[in-house]
C-alpha cells in the first residue's frame, strides 16, 4: 500500500530531551515535507526536501533539523525541545512537489512538558 | 500563512443531502487541491484542479475553479456520515508548500 508512515504517533517528553519524529515513504516520491498543525494557526510549513541532501526551511524552522540522506526517509529532529514546540506534526510527500497531489502521514501528537 | 478564506467555517446537514464548502485565495494558481481531515488524524488528498481545468469530478465529489474570481468550490453529493471532517482547500507555491485555508468543518447527520 502507497502510504507515508510517521513515527511514534504519540510522544511525551520534557523540556531538553532530544527527539526524532521519523517519517518515511514507499513511493519515490523526490519531495517531502514537514508540517506543524495548531488551533488557530493552521498548517505551517517547517522543512522541506526537493530531492535526496537538498533541503530548505519552511514557513517555521526554528528548533527543527531535518536530514534527507535516502529518497524514502527525512526524519524530523528536535535538539531540545520546549514547551512551544507541542503541536500536531505531519509528514507529507509528493511525487515532484507542486503539480502533484501529496500524501500526508497519519501525525504524530508531541506534547513537550 | 494562510491563503485565504473558505466559506463557511462550520455546515451541519442530513445524510443524503449535498454538501458546498467555498474556498478563495490571493496569488495566481498551478493548481488547486481539496483535502479531508477526520479529528486529528492525517489529511487524505481528495482532488486537484489545474489552473486551466474549470470543472472536476471524482465519485460523489465535484470541483469548480474560477481564476477569474481567485475562488473554488467544493460540492460532495447525497452525504453520507463518513463524510463528517474538515476539508482544507491548499495552493502549491513554487517551493512546493502547501498554503492551506481554514477549512470547513462539516458535519453529517444520520
Amino acid at each position: 500500500e502507497a502510504q507515508v508512515t510517521q513515527n511514534p504517533r504519540y510522544l511525551i517528553t520534557v523540556t531538553g530531551k532530544k527527539l526524532t519524529v521519523t517519517c518515511s515513504q514507499n513511493m519515490n516520491h523526490e519531495y517531502m515535507s514537514w508540517y506543524r498543525q495548531d488551533p488557530g494557526l493552521g498548517l505551517r510549513q517547517i522543512y522541506y526536501s526537493m530531492n535526496v541532501e537538498v533541503t530548505d526551511k519552511g514557513d517555521v524552522p526554528e528548533g527543527y533539523k531535518v536530514s534527507r540522506k535516502e529518497k524514502r526517509n527525512f526524519p524530523l529532529i528536535l535538539e531540545s525541545p520546549s514547551p512551544n514546540q507541542t503541536s500536531l506534526y505531519f509528514c507529507a510527500s509528493s511525487l515532484k512537489g507542486e503539480g502533484y497531489g501529496y500524501t500526508f502521514g497519519s501525525g504524530t501528537r508531541l506534547t513537550v512538558v | 500563512s494562510q491563503q485565504g478564506e473558505e466559506d463557511p467555517q462550520a455546515l451541519s446537514i442530513q445524510e443524503g443531502e449535498n454538501a458546498t464548502m467555498n474556498c478563495s485565495y490571493k496569488t495566481s494558481i498551478n493548481n488547486l487541491q481539496w483535502y479531508r481531515q477526520n479529528s486529528g488524524r492525517g489529511l487524505v488528498h481528495l482532488i486537484l484542479i489545474r489552473s486551466n481545468e474549470r470543472e472536476k469530478h471524482s465519485g460523489r465529489l465535484r470541483v469548480t475553479l474560477d481564476t477569474s474570481k481567485k475562488s473554488s468550490s467544493l460540492l460532495i453529493t447525497a452525504s453520507r456520515a463518513a463524510d463528517t471532517a474538515s476539508y482544507f482547500c491548499a495552493t502549491p507555491s513554487n517551493t512546493g508548500k502547501l498554503i492551506f485555508g481554514q477549512g470547513t468543518t462539516l458535519q453529517v447527520k444520520p
